[in-house]
């Protein structure tokens, strides 16, 4: 049962373009959001969060929209840069507090072509 | 943030045997997780070490399997025992800052059994 999903195995878009990446979960528990990042041979990296209080989180040129009512978030990364390709987890956990663990999806595969 | 180290890079073993992982933190941390990603799977959450105890393992992870050591609060082991070819998977280990966006990855180690 696969509490968090990414439907997207990959996207392809333009520099200077909008990237969209979605994630949607069924745990009606979860309460806190966070996207990660990935390039190959290295571990994920922590990019930007959201807690359901909100619906908007935005950092630099990364935002994160939550719908709650439909278990829904995305991250726009406007605009795009081919530094940017990598592999995006969405990840979702009952609270921020430190000893909670995390669910991750299977990953989108981003490419950002120049 | 904190850097993590981890060996093996990579390695290929023949089923039936057993390789340690070590992880290693550049500062003292209280908790230590172990993460496995199949191929084109999520990150899924093997067990939690905390130093001074027993590490605590996720459902469907066993320790007869995946045996961990916590000797200090900088350093952690996982061994991947009895290997067959569905253990082939990335293995990351990752430490807590203390929030979970704080949650710090290791390069990861990728394990192929033939």
């Amino acid at each position: 049962d696969q509490q968090v999903k990414q439907n997207s195995p990959s996207l392809s878009v333009q520099e200077g373009r909008i990237s969209i990446l979605n994630c949607d979960y069924t745990n009606s528990m979860f309460d806190y959001f966070l996207w990660y990042k990935k390039y190959p041979a290295e571990g994920p990296t922590f990019l930007i969060s959201i807690s359901s209080i909100k619906d908007k989180n935005e950092d630099g040129r990364f935002t994160v929209f939550l719908n709650k009512s439909a278990k829904h978030l995305s991250l726009h990364i406007v605009p795009s840069q081919p530094g940017d390709s990598a592999v995006y987890f969405c990840a979702a956990t009952p609270r921020k507090g430190g000893s909670e663990k995390l669910v991750f999806g299977k990953g989108t595969k981003l490419t950002v072509n120049p | 943030s904190a850097v993590i180290s981890q060996k093996p890079s990579r390695d290929i073993c023949q089923r039936g045997t057993s390789l340690t992982i070590q992880c290693q933190v550049d500062s003292q941390v209280t908790m230590m997780f172990w993460y496995r990603q199949q191929p084109g799977q999520s990150l899924t959450l093997i067990a939690t070490a905390n130093q001074g105890s027993e590490a605590t393992y996720e459902s469907g992870f066993v320790i007869d399997k995946f045996p961990i050591s916590r000797p200090n609060l900088t350093f952690s082991t996982l061994t991947v025992s009895n290997m067959s070819p569905e253990d082939s998977s990335i293995y990351l280990c990752s430490v807590n800052g203390g929030w979970v966006d704080e949650q710090f990855f290791g390069p990861g180690t990728r394990l192929t059994v033939l």
